[in-house]
């Protein structure tokens, strides 16, 4: 089962930061949280990742709690082509020794022009 | 530098029928998964490769599905006989090892649609 808590559904104006939000209380100290988008019928693209210090690259920026047991996601300047379903996923390791990725229902975000 | 491949990108059989779909992962990526969306339902985990052998099948839903990585390049998941609860979408990642979380980034192709009827 997946380990983390998202919205379902949130909306962003175009131009505006998207801030995405996600729980994930029980994350073990070496696990990392992943962000995936998957824009319609397309497959899942690759965000960013962190383990406990806040991370920025060329999509978006990851802030992670100093609890790590939430982070944000954030877009600074949403775009339509943005909008997406946003998964956050606590990559674990299975009892085989491989780091599938568990995706939940993820966030549904529409940017609005 | 080419992406995860997947082919066909639409398949569309009848009930009982074989289907095979392939998987060519990125240049290098010794790591390569195969997940499944049914429908309505989320992205699932079927298995993982490490070069050419399984490194975790649990997710394999029963032994309709085979799936082979042979020389450690691309792969085949074939569905032989096609149930209609089969249908959703394949995907295919690659990534360059398991350890490390930089080089532990999945890159997905854009899937497979299977609708078996």
């Amino acid at each position: 089962d997946a380990k983390t808590t998202q919205p379902t559904s949130m909306d962003c104006a175009e131009g505006r930061a998207a801030n995405l939000p996600c729980n994930h209380s029980t994350i073990s100290g070496n696990e990392y949280v992943y962000w995936y988008r998957q824009i319609h019928s397309q497959g899942p693209q690759y965000i960013i990742h962190g383990l406990k210090n806040n991370e920025t690259n060329e999509m978006a920026s990851l802030i992670i709690t100093e609890d790590r047991k939430s982070s944000t996601l954030i877009l600074p300047h949403a775009t339509l082509r943005d909008t997406a379903v946003y998964y956050c996923i606590v990559r674990v390791r299975s009892g085989a020794g491989s780091y599938q990725l568990t995706f939940g229902k993820g966030t549904k975000l529409s940017v609005i022009p | 530098e080419a992406g995860v491949t997947q082919f066909p990108s639409h398949s569309v059989i009848e009930k009982g029928q074989t289907v095979t779909l392939r998987c060519d992962p990125i240049s290098g990526h010794d790591n390569l998964y195969w997940y499944r969306r049914v429908m309505g339902k989320e992205i699932k985990f079927l298995l993982h490769f490490v070069k050419e052998s399984k490194q975790d099948e649990s997710g394999m839903p029963n032994n309709r599905f085979l799936a082979e990585r042979t020389g450690g390049t691309y792969s085949t998941l074939k569905v032989q006989p096609a149930e209609l609860e089969d249908s959703g979408v394949y995907f295919c990642a690659s990534s360059q090892v398991s350890g490390s979380a930089a080089k532990n980034i999945q890159y997905f192709g854009a899937g497979t649609r299977l609708s078996v009827l």
